[in-house]
C-alpha cells in the first residue's frame, strides 16, 4: 500500500489566493483527519470524517477554511482567502472507524506570502 | 475529559546514554495510549501502543514505554540513544471506543549530542 498521499508537498501562494490541499487515504480506511502543525501551536486537529461524513469540525479556525470528502478515496481542505497566518504544515491521516491508530501522510508545507 | 501533558518541550542527551521522555495523561475511562515519532520534514509514525494487555510496551527502534496507572504516566524510554533518534515525539491518548476523541500532546523534541 502506498500509504496516505498528500499533494502538493509544498505550496507557496500570495495572500488572498485560494489554496486547495488534497489527500488520498489508505484504501479501506474510513476515517480521515486533517491536522495543522505550527511551531507556536503544535499539532491541531482541524476536522475529521467517518465514512465521508464530517463528525467534528470544531478545530476549523474560521469560515475561510472548508473541507470536503466526496468519496472514500479523496478529501480536500480549502482555504479561501488565504492569509499569512495560515502558513503551516498540514497533515492528513486515515484510520478505520473506531480504531485508534492513525496513519499520516508526509504533509503539505504551505507558505502564504 | 481526556488530556495529555508532555512535561518537557526539549530533551537533550548524549549519544549512547539513556532517553526518558515524560508523559502524563488524564482520562475518565481506560484509555489507549500511544507514542508517535516525527522525523524532520516527515509525517508522524507510530512508535508503540498501550491497550491494557501489558503495562510495559515495546515499540520500534528499541523504544519502550511503561503504563503506570497510579501515576497516570506513560513515559517513553530507550537504553541507549542513537543519532537517528533525533526527532519530535508525541504522546497520544485515545478513547475512540467511547467519545471518539484522540488527543495529541504538544510534543517533545529530542536532541542527540555527539
Amino acid at each position: 500500500d502506498a500509504g496516505v498521499i498528500q499533494s502538493p508537498r509544498h505550496e507557496v501562494t500570495e495572500m488572498g489566493q485560494e489554496v486547495t490541499l488534497r489527500c488520498k487515504p489508505i484504501s479501506g480506511h474510513n476515517s480521515l483527519f486533517w491536522y495543522r502543525q505550527t511551531m507556536m501551536r503544535g499539532l491541531e486537529l482541524l476536522i475529521y470524517f467517518n465514512n465521508n461524513v464530517p463528525i467534528d469540525d470544531s478545530g476549523m479556525p474560521e469560515d475561510r477554511f472548508s473541507a470536503k470528502m466526496p468519496n472514500a478515496s479523496f478529501s480536500t481542505l480549502k482555504i479561501q482567502p488565504s492569509e499569512p497566518r495560515d502558513s503551516a504544515v498540514y497533515f492528513c491521516a486515515s484510520s478505520l472507524v473506531g480504531a485508534d491508530i492513525q496513519y499520516f501522510g508526509a504533509g503539505t508545507r504551505l507558505s502564504v506570502l | 475529559a481526556q488530556s495529555v501533558t508532555q512535561l518537557d518541550s526539549h530533551v537533550s542527551v548524549s549519544e549512547g546514554t539513556p532517553v526518558l521522555l515524560r508523559c502524563n495523561y488524564s482520562s475518565s475511562y481506560s484509555p489507549s495510549l500511544f507514542w508517535y515519532v516525527q522525523h524532520p520534514n516527515k509525517g508522524l509514525q507510530l512508535l508503540l501502543k498501550y491497550t491494557s494487555a501489558a503495562t510495559l510496551v515495546k515499540g520500534i527502534n528499541g523504544f519502550e514505554a511503561e503504563f503506570k496507572k497510579s501515576e497516570t504516566s506513560f513515559h517513553l524510554t530507550k537504553p541507549s540513544a542513537h543519532m537517528s533518534d533525533a526527532a519530535e515525539y508525541f504522546c497520544v491518548v485515545s478513547d475512540r471506543g467511547r467519545d471518539d476523541k484522540i488527543i495529541f500532546g504538544k510534543g517533545t523534541r529530542l536532541h542527540i549530542l555527539p
